[in-house]
Formats: C-alpha cells, structure tokens, sequence
C-alpha cells in the first residue's frame, strides 16, 4: 500500500538553528499538507500545498516557516530559526484530487529544540 | 467557524467492555466529510473512516462502528469488545472541502485506555 515517507524520525537542534523536515508524499497525490502536535494536544493544520504553491495557512504558520516541492518528489517543511515552542510531533499529508480514501499521513518526525 | 468538540478526555474500560467515543462538530457548510483517526502509542496517526455529509448509514467495520446524526451533528465512535490493543488516543476530525482536500480540523481527542 502507498504511504507517505518522513525523514527523519527524530531530530534534536538547537534554538536558533534551521531545521528541514522532509516529506515524500504518494506519487499520484497533488495536495500535500504540514500538521504538528504538540506533545499531549491535538494535531493542528500548518499549510496546505497544491499545484506548487501555498492554497492556505494557519495563523502558526509565520514567517519563520516556509515549503518547499523542491524536485517534484519531496515537499519539505523549513523551521528558519527555530524556538522552544516548535518542539512538536510534524505530520506531513498527502490525498489524491478525489480525496476518496481521505489524506494519508506520514509517521511525523519528532522535533525536540533544546 | 468549523470545530469538533470530543469532550471525554480519557476513558478507562476493562477488556471485553464495549464503549463509545463521542464526536460533536460544527460547520456552516452543507458539504463535509468527518474522519476518525487512531493513534497509537507509537504516534503515527491511523485513518479508520471518512464519511460524507450525504451519507447517514451507519457503519460497521469488525468490532468498530460509526453513528453520524446529522440532526445533533454527531458521529460518534463505538468499538465492541474492547481490547488491551484499542488503547490509544482517538481522534475526531471535520474537512468542509467538497472533495476531501481541504485542511483537516481535529478535535482534542479521546484517550482509551483498556485494562486487561
């Protein structure tokens, strides 16, 4: 079955540093997504991308953040300088332009900022 | 505005028990799909449904069921049977999209514990 590849699983960085989460969503797919959740709390919408662009954006998502769909394949999520508070569980999202089986997610990449 | 409510924070069962997890969500859209998802200790999130706001009927899938009600805007989840393997925390969750592929709005989920 397809499924949606998050590297890396766990990543620890420092406040300050830039961090790139990276995503390979299912091949046929053309929505792809960014969630996070913060330890205990609900999983909350970051961004939303479709035919290489932003279609839309939660207010979390400052300038701090960017995405990218660098070589077609990928679709990565950029933390520039990264705070305290980031530290969270980061999903990426894929569904296909029916979203017949709905969104599928990737196994989130855990990113502690100490 | 758009939101689900699951206001049971944790619910603790013994094995064999059934027990129903409670969903409540708001939208001013006539078109909607809601989505339960599953997530195990291990964090991943595991999708178990979707459903269309046109379509009422129950579902049964094995032990699992759905009841969505659109009079109280309700769909709420029941797991038969309960196992020490349904320990988890579930989730609730609203797409207004009429094709499933706009941002998902999550509820605050539930937490199951089941004790063998």
């Amino acid at each position: 079955e397809p499924e949606v590849t998050q590297t890396p699983s766990h990543q620890v960085t420092q406040m300050g540093q830039e961090v790139i989460l990276r995503c390979v969503p299912i091949s046929n797919h053309l929505y792809f997504y960014w969630y996070r959740q913060i330890l205990g709390q609900k999983v909350e919408f970051l961004v939303s991308f479709y035919n290489n662009e932003i279609s839309e954006k939660s207010e979390i998502f400052d300038d701090q953040f960017s995405v990218e769909r660098p070589d077609g394949s990928n679709f990565t999520l950029k933390i520039r300088s990264t705070k305290l508070e980031d530290s969270a569980m980061y999903f990426c999202a894929s569904s296909g332009q029916q979203g017949s089986y709905g969104y599928t997610f990737g196994s989130g990449t855990r990113l502690t900022v100490v | 505005a758009q939101k689900v409510t699951q206001a049971q924070t944790e619910i603790s069962v013994v094995e064999k028990e059934d027990v129903t997890l409670d969903c409540v969500y708001e939208t001013r859209d006539t078109t909607y799909y809601l989505f339960w998802y599953k997530q195990p200790p291990s964090g991943e999130l595991v999708f178990l449904i979707r459903r269309n706001s046109f379509d009422e009927q129950n579902e049964i899938s094995g032990r699992y069921s759905w009841n969505f009600q659109k009079s109280t805007s309700s769909f709420n989840f029941t797991i038969t049977a309960s196992q020490v393997v349904d320990s988890a925390v579930y989730f609730c969750a609203l797409s207004e999209a009429p094709r499933g592929t706009d941002k998902l709005i999550f509820g605050t989920g539930t937490r199951l514990q089941v004790f063998p």
